[in-house]
């Protein structure tokens, strides 16, 4: 099992650029996760989802948009970067149950150290 | 608006300390308070906490809960150099889709 995988590790774009961040989970986990961590603090909840064709947004949305076409998949698309969005993104994933028995801890892929200069 | 706040902020202290890292919070509707491990890259789960009280322990660290007071607790033994890493704390609401409300976290630093 990979687990969480993330594409790319690292990308440097100029303001205004569009890019998208790639998650692929292998867990058959149903619900997905996008965080980002500025320097020397917590991560901040983007978006999520709890199953494909279903997305929400999280604590910090502006600037981003997401999809859910699979199970396995959930890219994070930027579409007009700002420095403001220079930041590390952690994607995840876990498993809950129709009637959220069984509460599963959320998994993180390895990050994506995004900088828009 | 559901809030995590950890201290202290940052913590260096010589191998072989024993060490306390403190995690408040307020959130409407909790669920579970979570410990995290962070190295470089990915956090990795260290522990779930849902009752109040019941410490739970994975070799020399340990945590407990207190749902009256709104805190939480890691504490590390006998600590190592492989202890140096971030920790945080996360506080999931009863919702549908797990979403947690992340600290700032510590950065605990183990000198030799």
């Amino acid at each position: 099992n990979a687990g969480v995988t993330q594409t790319p590790k690292f990308r440097i774009l100029k303001i205004g650029q569009s890019m998208t961040l790639q998650c692929t989970q292998d867990m058959n986990h149903n619900y997905m996760y996008w965080y980002r961590q500025d320097p020397g603090m917590g991560l901040k909840l983007i978006y999520y989802s709890v199953g494909a064709g279903i997305t929400d947004k999280g604590e910090v949305p502006n600037g981003y948009n997401v999809s859910r076409s699979t199970t396995e998949d959930f890219p994070l698309r930027l579409e007009l970067a700002a420095p403001s969005q220079t930041s590390v993104y952690f994607c995840a994933s876990s498993y809950r149950t129709v009637f959220l028995q069984g509460t599963d801890t959320q998994y993180f892929g390895p990050g994506t150290r995004l900088t828009v200069l | 608006e559901d809030k995590v706040v950890q201290s202290p902020l940052s913590l260096v202290v010589h191998e072989g300390d024993t060490v306390t890292l403190n995690c408040s919070y307020e959130v409407t509707n909790f669920r579970s308070l979570l410990w995290y491990k962070q190295e470089k890259k990915a956090p990795t789960f260290l522990f779930m906490l849902t009752s109040s009280g019941i410490e739970k322990k994975s070799g020399r660290l340990s945590s407990i809960l207190d749902k009256k007071e709104l805190f939480s607790i890691l504490n590390i033994t006998a600590t190592q150099t492989g202890d140096s890493a971030v920790y945080l704390c996360a506080v999931e609401a009863i919702q549908g889709a797990q979403k947690l409300v992340f600290g700032q976290g510590t950065r605990l630093t183990i000198n030799p």
